[in-house]
């Protein structure tokens, strides 16, 4: 079965400043996608940034950024010039690329706060 | 209403009552699901219905029991629950095509307690 391994319960950053959160997963599959959601307090967990691992390149999305290491089953998110919103706790989850299903398995979760 | 919604948004309830969680989507998607998300713990899936048939029940308890009537409403009724059933229950729905990767969109939740 897969795994996914959030280590940092909790991280502070310095707002402007940036930011690095570690996943780790498990799996004997090679086709897969990776996702880091957000979930403000109190309120909707959103999609922050997906990784296809079919693909090599690291995924973007403005201040968001990938560290994807398909050989060592790693997937780090990067938040650069961090801002007060981006407190929020942050999951990672893999999905199988096997199949129709959307079925996602999430980490524990990461607290981020930012520092004024 | 866009996005998923869930009503109500915090429910208080003793170990023998009955009650219902209520979830809807607005954005046109094939499958919805239950999720409960526990203080130090990943989220666990607990249904998953695609076209409005359950297609997966991981091992939840019928003390939990999920009703989808169409493919924008998805219910969780709750029956003699225990205090370590308080959680916050998430709602998603995402569209299902076949593979490739799908987007789930996740309501606000509904915060449980269980007396």
């Amino acid at each position: 079965a897969q795994t996914v391994t959030q280590s940092q319960p909790e991280m502070s950053v310095q707002e402007a400043e940036t930011v690095t959160l570690s996943c780790t997963y498990d799996t004997s599959e090679s086709d897969y996608y990776l996702f880091w959601y957000k979930q403000p307090p109190s309120r909707q967990m959103i999609l922050v940034i997906r990784q296809e691992a079919y693909k090599q390149q690291n995924a973007t999305e403005n201040r968001f950024s990938v560290n994807f290491q398909k050989a060592a089953k790693s997937f780090s998110l990067k938040i650069s010039d961090s801002q007060l919103g981006d407190a929020a706790m942050y999951f990672c989850a893999y999905r199988s690329g096997i199949g129709s299903q959307g079925n996602l398995i999430f980490g524990k979760g990461t607290k981020l706060s930012v520092k004024p | 209403e866009t996005g998923v919604t869930q009503t109500p948004r915090h429910l208080v309830m003793g170990m023998t009552n009955k009650k219902s969680l209520k979830c809807e989507q607005h954005l046109g998607h094939n499958a919805m699901y239950w999720y409960k998300q526990s203080a130090k713990k990943p989220l666990e899936l607990m249904f998953v219905y695609n076209f409005k048939e359950q297609t997966e029940n991981n091992s939840v308890p019928s003390r939990f029991s999920p009703e989808c009537p169409n493919s924008s409403h998805l219910f969780l009724h709750l029956h003699t629950l225990q205090p370590e059933d308080s959680a916050l229950y998430l709602c998603a729905s995402s569209q299902e095509e076949g593979g490739g990767y799908n987007e789930q969109f996740f309501g606000p939740g509904t915060r449980l307690t269980v007396l």
